[in-house]
């Protein structure tokens, strides 16, 4: 199964930060990797899906970037709702995994 | 779109789970229908999805213990796991896959193992 590696697993910020979360395969992958937003008590939401496209209805302040092993999600500009945790997946390979979760803390 | 899960709860060491996920405002057609769990130690994992022809894809590190199926009659897929145990404590979610991945989710379903 392809490991996805998320760094770091948790980062302290301020509104208004600019932030950049990585995620690196084990192997490429292509663009074939989504972004989710979790808050405490729900299901993930997607952000970004096929790397770099941006979801309908998410804020134009997430982005994401990348090919093959490395790709980073970055917001710019953190707003108090984006306090959450971050999550990566591929949907390259069978089985499908996911990163551990970069958790986005008020500093 | 949405889903809603109805099952688990508190199972007991090698009893059996089962989930199911009816879909609401959708076809289930042209798209997979997954289970994916999460717990603090493994975080979140797929466990496998059905298209609505009824084709599969597993975990293989569940893949003897899961079993998914789906009856588009009833606009609901189901999940089941056999031989639970504490390592199987976990919210579980179904989802469904499509060009935009894991675009719409269910609520979450607490399933605790527990003698």
């Amino acid at each position: 199964a392809i490991q996805l590696t998320q760094s770091p697993s948790s980062l302290s910020a301020s509104v208004g930060d600019r932030l950049t979360i990585t995620c690196r395969a084990s192997q490429a992958i292509g663009d074939d990797l989504a972004w989710f937003q979790q808050r405490p008590g729900k299901p993930p939401k997607l952000l970004i899906f096929a790397a770099s496209n941006l979801h309908i209805g998410v804020p134009s302040r997430f982005s994401g970037s990348g090919s093959g092993t490395d790709f980073t999600l970055t917001i710019s500009g953190l707003r108090p709702e984006d306090f959450a945790t971050y999550y990566c997946l591929q949907d390259h390979n069978y089985p499908r995994t996911f990163g551990h979760g970069t958790k986005v803390e008020v500093k | 779109v949405q889903l809603q899960q109805m099952g688990g709860g508190l199972l007991k060491p090698s009893e059996t789970l089962s989930l199911t996920c009816a879909v609401y405002g959708g076809s289930l057609n042209n798209f997979n229908w997954i289970w994916i769990r999460q717990s603090p130690v493994k975080g979140l994992e797929w466990i496998g999805e059905i298209n609505h022809l009824g084709g599969t894809k597993y975990n293989p590190s569940l893949e003897r213990r899961v079993s998914i199926s789906i009856d588009t009659s009833k606009s609901q897929f189901s999940l089941r796991l056999t031989s639970v145990h504490a390592a199987d404590t976990a919210v579980y979610y179904c989802a469904r896959g499509g060009i935009a991945p894991l675009l719409y989710w269910g609520q979450g379903t607490p399933v605790t193992v527990s003698s």
